[in-house]
């Protein structure tokens, strides 16, 4: 089966530049996730969709970072402003379910993102 | 907030030497799993512990839940020059989502 896919896979914009991430998780996966990952770092959990409805944003930096899943299958994530700190890869992440045993997460293979 | 610890940072072994990496949580988990990243790759899932004193083994790898849960172990035997890689904990708290520790990255000397 086809894994997560995202793109683009590498960018780079200058600081309070706007920036676009799209990402679609395996098919029949009903969580959405998406995680920064900066250098040396575990990854960090950004928001959590459950088909079109956000389960967690709480880490979500909201004044500048957006997130949606309109039609419940593929997502996209906006950064609006870039701040220098933003420079990480973006992870995006599915799974079959939320709990139980068939949370595994599959990941896609990230957009790197530099901010200058 | 639910915090996740693994130690130790890095580890670098010879070919053929062993490797543990303990993971701690602050508080105890419903489940705890473990992922490996590659360099310059994207965290692939090993496998999910549940019950309590749980341990499982694929192959080289033996992995432990603790009897409290909230602590875990990966040990690799013989390590080989393709378990090179960050290895990272992440665990579930009721509700609340994947928390992911820091990582083990694990250099492998031929």
């Amino acid at each position: 089966e086809a894994g997560v896919a995202q793109s683009p896979r590498y960018k780079i914009i200058e600081k309070r530049q706007s920036v676009a991430f799209w990402c679609n998780p395996i098919s029949g996966h009903a969580t959405l996730y998406w995680y920064q990952q900066i250098l040396g770092q575990g990854p960090k959990l950004l928001i959590q969709f459950q088909n079109n409805g956000v389960v967690d944003d709480s880490q979500l930096p909201k004044d500048r970072f957006s997130a949606e899943r309109l039609k419940g299958v593929d997502s996209t994530l906006k950064i609006q402003p870039a701040k220098l700190e933003d420079s990480a890869v973006y992870l995006c992440a599915s799974s079959f379910l939320a709990g139980g045993p068939y949370n595994e997460q599959f990941f896609g293979p990230g957009t790197r993102l530099t901010v200058l | 907030g639910q915090q996740v610890m693994q130690i130790p940072q890095y580890q670098h072994v010879q070919e053929g030497e062993d490797f543990t990496t303990y993971c701690n949580s602050s508080t105890t988990l419903s489940n705890i799993q473990w992922y490996k990243q590659r360099p310059g790759g994207h965290p692939v899932f090993l496998i999910q512990l549940v019950k309590s004193g749980e341990v499982k083994k694929q192959k080289r790898l033996t992995f432990q839940f603790g009897e409290a849960k909230k602590n875990s172990s990966l040990h690799i035997t013989a390590t080989q020059t393709t378990d090179v890689g960050t290895y990272f904990c992440a665990g579930h708290s009721g509700n609340t989502p994947l928390v992911f520790g820091k990582g083990t990255r694990l250099s492998v000397i031929a």
